[in-house]
């Protein structure tokens, strides 16, 4: 199994500031990877998929970045909003093709 | 807009089978595939299994034994059955859909880009 290794686990910043979410994989999975945003009480949300690219309807202060083993997940300028737990997701397109989420980082405001 | 909703008990007892429906509205099960996915109370998300609308599955190896997804298009519904549960099976459960990418063959994106709410089930007796 690809186990995705995601850091910080929390993150206290201030509003305005740019934040950096990592997540490592166990294994090459070239672009394979997604990043959600949850909100307490409600069902994830996708907000990157393929690595970099923004889903449809999500502001573009929302990036992501990386191929390989290592992935980045920012916000450029953190409003109110964006208060809420990131994961990443890997899956693997080669059979029997198995999905596995990071652990999660839970972001506050400071 | 396309809608899931999960339905089924939320109070399952040890040893038994949990049995969880996905309906989809406002557009068609077909050319897609559907997931479930589930939250234990405070910690992180565990991905259950996937199924394209023609019912080719996939599970995740850590709970392949126990599970079953099975879909129903004349109902636009697809549904979960995992068996033997514990209290390690209480979570909240969810619905979320996976569209396709064509390259060689049909796969699933891996993206989920829908989800439902999701519905808490516990295993007590």
């Amino acid at each position: 199994d690809i186990q995705m290794t995601q850091s910080p686990s929390s993150l206290s910043a201030s509003v305005g500031d740019r934040v950096t979410i990592t997540c490592q994989a166990s294994q090459d999975i070239s672009n394979y990877l997604n990043w959600y945003q949850q909100k307490p009480g409600k069902a994830p949300k996708l907000l990157i998929y393929d690595a970099s690219n923004l889903e449809t309807g999500v502001p573009s202060r929302f990036s992501g970045s990386g191929s390989g083993t290592d992935f980045t997940f920012t916000i450029s300028s953190l409003q109110p909003e964006d208060i809420a737990t990131y994961y990443c997701q890997q899956y693997d397109n080669l059979p029997p093709g198995g999905i596995t989420f990071g652990q999660g980082t839970r972001l506050e405001i400071k | 807009q396309v809608q899931l909703q999960e339905s089924g008990p939320g109070l399952v007892k040890p040893s038994e089978t949990l049995s969880l429906t996905c309906t989809v509205s406002g557009g068609s099960i077909s050319s897609y595939y559907w997931s479930w996915i589930r939250q234990p109370p405070g910690k992180g998300l565990e991905w259950i299994g996937y199924i394209y609308y023609s019912g080719s599955t996939n599970y995740n190896p850590s709970l392949k034994s126990r599970v079953t997804i099975s879909v129903d298009t004349s109902k636009n519904q697809f549904s979960l059955k995992l068996s033997s549960v514990t209290a390690a099976d209480t979570a909240v459960y969810y619905c979320a859909r996976v569209p396709i990418v064509v390259v060689t063959a049909i796969i699933p994106s891996g993206a989920f880009d829908i989800w439902g709410q999701g519905t808490m089930v516990t295993v007590s007796s």
